[in-house]
């Protein structure tokens, strides 16, 4: 199965600033069927970013995603205070869809 | 608007049964994937199983082949997990989610614990 890693585990960072998230995956993820959830504590997550860099409906363009092969980015420009949450990856090349283990976005 | 409700969460004994079931609308359910994916307290997500919209496709994760089983009812809207052999390790809060390989609706979710 593809193992996703994500880093850093915890990102510490003030409203305004701009947050850089990453995903890598153990083998390259075909056509890019990568996305991205934002969770929050006691909820559901939320989908993001699929098919790498496209955004899901509703979702504002501060939120941005790249990369391909092994190597995916989730791009906040300027983080509002919403934002701070559990932001995972997810492959949907190949079965079994795994995700990674998430990365945590506090405010500083 | 669309909305999954699951129900048929609890405590229950290792080796127990637990039947969980989440209730769409708002949608033409038959035309999607339907899917189980679960969180253990603390951990990221794990996606444990899933049934095309004509069931004509199962799939599930190696950790609950052989003791899950999904299901769906399209004239009720609804998909299943009949959750058999529970291990403390199949603890977490199971969530519903629409889509076939992105999961763009989900559920409240319901949790499950395996204890004695």
């Amino acid at each position: 199965e593809i193992v996703l890693t994500q880093s850093p585990g915890t990102l510490s960072l003030s409203p305004g600033e701009r947050a850089t998230l990453s995903c890598r995956a153990s083998q390259s993820v075909s056509n890019n069927y990568l996305a991205w959830y934002q969770q929050k504590p006691g909820q559901a997550p939320r989908l993001l970013i699929y098919g790498a860099s496209s955004r899901a409906t509703g979702i504002p363009d501060r939120f941005s995603g790249s990369g391909s092969g092994t190597d995916f980015t989730l791009t906040i420009s300027r983080l509002e205070p919403e934002d701070f949450a559990v932001y995972s990856c997810q492959q949907y090349d190949r079965s079994p869809y795994t995700f990674g283990q998430g990365t945590k976005l506090e405010i500083k | 608007e669309v909305q999954l409700v699951e129900s048929g969460g609890g405590l229950v004994k290792p080796g127990g049964s637990l039947r969980l079931s989440c209730a769409a609308s708002g949608f033409i359910f038959s035309s999607y994937s339907m899917n189980w994916v679960r969180q253990a307290p603390g951990k990221g997500l794990e996606w444990v199983s899933s049934m095309t919209g004509s069931s004509g496709y199962i799939y599930y994760a190696d950790s609950v082949k052989g003791r899950f089983t999904i299901s769906r009812d399209n004239a009720k809207n609804s998909v299943n997990l009949q959750m058999n052999n529970l291990r403390a390790e199949d603890t977490a809060v199971y969530y519903c989610a629409r889509g076939g390989s992105t999961h763009d609706y989900w559920g409240q979710g319901t949790l499950v614990t395996v204890s004695s």
